[in-house]
């Protein structure tokens, strides 16, 4: 089976630009969560969804939004670029909410 | 005090020896504890998983955790340099599904 699919694999944008990055979770989980890794750090928890429902958000700003589709994928919007928001975006999808997450390769975004 | 503490290392043992990565926790209704590995550019992989007190073993790997202490640990045994690469523990409370993250161990095998 296909494992988690990410697009795009690389990103430059500039800041105050908008983006959106993609999400197709392994065939037969409906659970999606994102996060952020910058460099020397652990991933950090956005959001996650299950069932097009938002099941829970971390600390991060509303420039901040994503949405999951009736096939179960999802997309990750970040308004307003900032620096800071330089990092590797990471899909985790779970058959449900509780269940272990697998990643996907990751978007990797740079902001100039 | 952070939710997960791991030491970043780097971690240096010798190629056939046993490596061993500590990794604390804050939150005393953890659940689930996760290992991850993650070579450099790349994302992470799962390479271990438990759930309940005491040791988990899959080939080379063995898992220990111990929630009293809040604690787990992870060894490698027969280190190889493929193992070279940077370890993430995770913590799932189970109340919220989010897995929380240490920073990582890097760990360098040598030849």
């Amino acid at each position: 089976d296909a494992g988690v699919t990410q697009s795009p694999t690389h990103l430059i944008k500039t800041r105050g630009q908008q983006v959106t990055l993609r999400c197709s979770p392994i065939s037969g989980h409906k659970s999606v969560s994102w996060y952020q890794q910058v460099l020397g750090q652990g991933p950090q928890f956005i959001f996650q969804y299950y069932e097009k429902e938002e099941r829970g958000r971390g600390n991060f700003p509303d420039r901040f939004s994503a949405r999951q589709f009736p096939n179960y994928s999802s997309e990750l919007n970040v308004n307003a670029l900032l620096l800071g928001d330089s990092a590797l975006y990471l899909c985790a999808s779970s058959r449900t909410v509780a269940d272990t997450q697998y990643f996907g390769p990751g978007t990797r975004l740079t902001v100039l | 005090q952070k939710e997960v503490e791991q030491n970043s290392g780097p971690l240096s043992v010798p190629e056939g020896a046993i490596a061993s990565l500590n990794c604390t926790y804050s939150d005393r209704v953890s659940q689930s504890f996760f290992w991850y590995r993650q070579y450099s550019g790349k994302s992470p992989e799962l390479i271990m998983s438990i759930y309940s007190n005491g040791d988990k073993e899959d080939g080379r790997f063995t898992a220990q955790l111990n929630k009293a202490s809040q604690y787990v640990s992870l060894l490698i045994r027969d280190s190889q340099p493929s193992d070279s690469a940077t370890y993430l523990c995770a913590v799932n409370t189970g109340t919220a599904s989010k897995l929380t993250f240490g920073t990582g161990t890097r760990l360098q095998v040598t030849l």
